[in-house]
């Protein structure tokens, strides 16, 4: 069973610019999971979606946005990037029930000049 | 928010030794996952622990709760080179999808 992807894996782009990135979950899985990676604060949830709508979400600002398709695939948006939001972005699937555990892709890395 | 602390921050050990690092939380945690992330990759799950008192082991790794909950830990056996890279654990917060992610502990295998 092909595991999560994601594209890009690399991005660069300027200040104030916006971006998309992509995550295929794993087949069968409903629930994709974004989440931000940086060293100074590590790994923070930035929200979640289940079957087009999005269950929870974390404490990051309106710039952070995302949707999820009817096949479970899903996309979030950044706009009006910061030097900030310079990070690894992680998205993970899970089946969306009551197990917990999620499963991770290798992540896009965006870096903003 | 709950917060997680992991420990210690890295270790240095010689191939072959064993490994323990723990977990704590300021919370009772129901579950605790536990993941390694190598250097440009997602975080792999390694196991997933949901039942308090019991060992789980996945090859060489074995999880357990602590005895409050509020703790666990992660027992590697003859560890090798390539169990060098950065050790997560994680426990769902808020909602059971919204996992909370300790600092890390970097493993770091001597030949």
């Amino acid at each position: 069973k092909a595991g999560v992807t994601q594209t890009p894996r690399y991005l660069i782009k300027t200040r104030g610019q916006q971006v998309t990135l992509s995550c295929s979950p794993i087949s069968g899985h409903r629930s994709v999971s974004w989440y931000q990676q940086t060293p100074g604060q590590g790994l923070q949830f930035l929200f979640e979606y289940f079957s087009e709508t999005q269950r929870n979400k974390g404490n990051f600002p309106g710039r952070f946005s995302g949707r999820q398709f009817s096949n479970s695939r899903s996309e979030m948006n950044v706009s009006t990037l910061e030097l900030g939001d310079s990070a690894l972005y992680l998205c993970a699937s899970s089946f969306g029930g009551v197990t917990y555990e999620q499963y991770f892709g290798p992540g896009t890395r965006l870096t903003v000049t | 928010g709950q917060q997680l602390n992991q420990s210690p921050q890295s270790m240095f050990i010689q191939e072959g030794e064993d490994v323990s690092m723990n977990c704590t939380s300021s919370s009772i945690f129901n579950t605790w996952l536990w993941y390694k992330q190598d250097p440009g990759e997602g975080p792999v799950l390694l196991i997933a622990l949901y039942k308090a008192g019991e060992l789980t082991s996945n090859g060489r790794l074995t999880a357990q709760f602590g005895i409050t909950r509020k703790d666990s830990f992660l027992n590697i056996s003859a560890s090798i080179p390539s169990d060098v890279g950065i050790y997560f654990c994680a426990g769902p917060s808020g909602s059971a999808r919204q996992l909370t992610f300790g600092s890390g502990t970097q493993l770091t295998v001597l030949p």
